[in-house]
């Protein structure tokens, strides 16, 4: 079954200690990107990667790190999460071409406490 | 940078009727892609229907529809026959053309919470 697969769905953790929410896609797509949603706000880009080693910042990158060793995964790191980082969080991904919409994973509900 | 509104934080529709969810954007390119997603309370994003921007014609997918307005930059999406399932967040999605590389992912509005009233 095409998909994107993130995990974990649902993390509770502490200030400061360092975190990775995985995403992976077995569609071979080109592009991937991370989004968090808050009540209100909608969703918003994290980063964003068009292929292999070539990320860039979305609109919210300030506390997130990403990598893009392999095309099917693109982690997401949280190297000292902070409660403002309370969220849930979305791995989508997408061929090249923009007449695709993005296929999103299920999310990651993150809790810093 | 392109903004996405949607300026109905709540509707609310008995069902079997028609409603339709409003989305408005800002952009300076010509070429670009418009989305609707739903979101039930499972939480899953689900692509409901899309829009090129230079096709004239409305897309249409079963019960839902849109009214593209290029000019106006404004997409809304119409769902007839309302049942109870679409009972949902709808977020209006932007995706930038070639011009823009159409890579830096989606621009989203902040959603319209759909009720369905039995």
């Amino acid at each position: 079954e095409a998909q994107v697969t993130q995990n974990p769905r649902y993390l509770i953790t502490v200030t400061g200690k360092k975190l990775t929410v995985t995403c992976s896609q077995n569609m071979n797509h080109e592009y991937m990107s991370w989004y968090r949603q808050d009540p209100g706000l909608g969703l918003r880009q994290i980063y964003y990667s068009m292929n292999v080693e070539v990320t860039d910042k979305g609109d919210v990158p300030e506390g997130y790190k990403v990598s893009r060793k392999e095309k099917r995964n693109f982690p997401l790191i949280l190297e000292s999460p902070s409660p403002n980082q309370t969220s849930l969080y979305f791995c989508a991904s997408s061929l090249s071409g923009t007449i695709h919409g993005y296929t999103f994973g299920s999310g990651t509900r993150l809790t810093v406490v | 940078a392109q903004t996405v509104t949607q300026s109905q934080p709540e509707m609310s529709v008995q069902e079997a009727e028609t409603v339709t969810l409003s989305c408005t954007y800002d952009t300076s390119e010509s070429d670009y892609y418009l989305f609707w997603y739903k979101q039930p309370p499972s939480r899953q994003m689900i692509l409901v229907i899309r829009q090129e921007a230079y096709k004239q014609q409305n897309a249409t997918e079963n019960r839902f529809s849109v009214n593209f307005q290029k000019a106006a930059k404004s997409f809304s999406l119409k769902i007839s026959d309302s049942q109870l399932g679409d009972a949902a967040m709808y977020f209006c999605a932007y995706r930038g053309g070639y011009s823009g590389g159409g890579a830096d992912g989606l621009t989203f509005g902040k959603g319209t919470h759909l009720i369905i009233q039995p």
